[in-house]
């Protein structure tokens, strides 16, 4: 089915480590974004990118990266996990601006702990 | 910098009342759109209804409706008839038409009791 796919869907990682969320879409969405979920405090964006080879910064893009050099995908990673990264990272595509059409396709999140 | 603020945590409604959630922000731009997203407990994130702010006219989808005043920097949503499967966190969402960028409130958790 066709949609937003994010993996892995769970993952612990010791403090330190590195790793990379992957996002993948087969919509040909051009725009695509990171956002991470905390308890109380919403979605915050971490990353974004209107198409291949450009990607912006969001509200909370320290200790992460991304690039894009597909249409398709947008990995999200994180170059020495910390505890404070331990999140919900959901991954969103849109064909059109924003989504102003019908809206952002989410994936399914992946929760991430780092101890 | 886009601010948006969900004033209520959690709200609660009896099945088939009306229910108001709350939602202002702040904005310089002139050009933006609004969003409200549903994320039920699969934790899915659904488009509940989407607002263009240089349209005064209010948006509404079925049993969801807004109360958009721009000039007070408002977009507040209404769930009329209310069923079980309302029963999410709602989450206000403005977005920048300049920077791209759609940044989401702290979220209301809306309780359905029968």
């Amino acid at each position: 089915n066709a949609g937003v796919t994010q993996t892995p869907k769970f993952q612990v990682l010791k403090t330190g480590q590195s790793m990379t969320l992957q996002c993948a879409q087969d919509m040909n969405h051009e725009y695509m974004s990171w956002y991470r979920q905390d308890p109380g405090m919403g979605l915050r964006l971490i990353h974004y990118s209107v198409g291949a080879g450009i990607t912006d910064q969001g509200e909370v893009p320290n200790g992460y990266n991304v690039s894009r050099s597909t249409t398709e995908d947008f990995p999200l990673r994180l170059l020495s996990a910390a505890p404070s990264q331990t999140s919900v990272y959901f991954c969103a595509s849109s064909y059109s601006h924003l989504g102003q059409d019908h809206g952002y396709t989410f994936g399914s999140g992946t929760r991430l702990t780092v101890v | 910098a886009q601010t948006v603020t969900q004033s209520q945590p959690e709200m609660s409604v009896q099945e088939a009342e009306t229910v108001t959630l709350s939602c202002t922000y702040d904005t310089s731009e002139s050009d933006y759109y609004l969003f409200w997203y549903k994320q039920p407990p699969s934790r899915q994130m659904i488009l509940v209804i989407r607002q263009e702010a240089y349209k005064q006219q209010n948006a509404t989808e079925n049993r969801f409706s807004v109360n958009f005043q721009k000039a007070a920097k408002s977009f507040s949503l209404k769930i009329s008839d209310s069923q079980l499967g309302d029963a999410a966190m709602y989450f206000c969402a403005p977005g920048s038409y300049n920077t791209d960028k759609l940044i989401f409130g702290t979220g209301t958790r809306l309780q359905v009791f029968p």
